[in-house]
């Protein structure tokens, strides 16, 4: 079973409106988790990254949380354009190594 | 600085035929994973290696498969009598230290076998 589960699996939204990715690991002893953006054909590319003391985090229209205690993180897209349409994937680290453990993405499509 | 780099961008591959991917990490970067991620899926981990060391290998099939990071020059993946299954989009990343910090990714290379 992975231990990085991300629902929705895919998601349509129109341009312009907000948007929530859900991440849910089972990943023990946690070190951070980040959440990566990786448009088709590309590789993916870092938005966020948090430790265990962090809550949420913010890079422009893109607003991470965390609860460490649930096991839970989230990725909110605000006013959604169409260059937003990608994967997004949902990566915990474990441990005292940080070995990633991957989710296997949201597939978000915007909408004009 | 020029980030992660990887060639070919596309690969085609007979079947039976030898695959080699390279991988040249950020400039100052000394660590380097490969990842592979199939149709609709998932990156999936496949080895951690270090400048002339394979630090963790344990997500690479035992068989036709091996990896090297050499003193001198890229890191190379090598799948040996390729199959349709081994067709997949294949994604190095590097970072300075072990992931203590950010992980940087190439934009991968695409392996279709015929």
């Amino acid at each position: 079973k992975n231990q990085v589960e991300q629902s929705p699996q895919s998601l349509i939204i129109l341009e312009g409106k907000n948007c929530t990715l859900q991440c849910n690991y089972t990943v023990s002893p946690f070190s951070n988790l980040r959440w990566y953006k990786q448009d088709t054909g590309r590789g993916p590319v870092s938005l966020t990254i948090m430790t265990f003391s962090e809550n949420t985090k913010s890079n422009g229209r893109y607003t991470a949380t965390l609860d460490a205690d649930t096991k839970q993180s989230s990725l909110h897209i605000t006013a959604s354009q169409l260059s937003d349409s990608a994967s997004y994937i949902c990566v915990v680290s474990e441990g005292d190594n940080n070995d990633m453990r991957f989710g296997a993405g949201t597939r978000l499509t915007v909408k004009p | 600085n020029a980030g992660v780099m990887q060639n070919p961008r596309h690969l085609v591959r007979r079947r039976g035929q030898e695959a080699r991917l390279r991988c040249s990490p950020m400039k100052g970067h000394s660590h380097v994973y490969w990842y592979r991620q199939l149709p609709e899926e998932g990156l999936k981990f496949m080895v951690y290696l270090q400048k002339e060391n394979i630090i963790d290998e344990s997500g690479m099939p035992k068989e036709r498969f091996s990896a090297e990071f050499p003193k001198e020059g890229p890191s190379i993946l090598r799948i040996q009598q390729v199959v349709r299954g081994d067709s997949a989009a294949y994604f190095c990343a590097s970072s300075p230290l072990r992931l203590n910090t950010e992980a940087f990714f190439g934009q991968g290379t695409r392996l279709t076998v015929v």
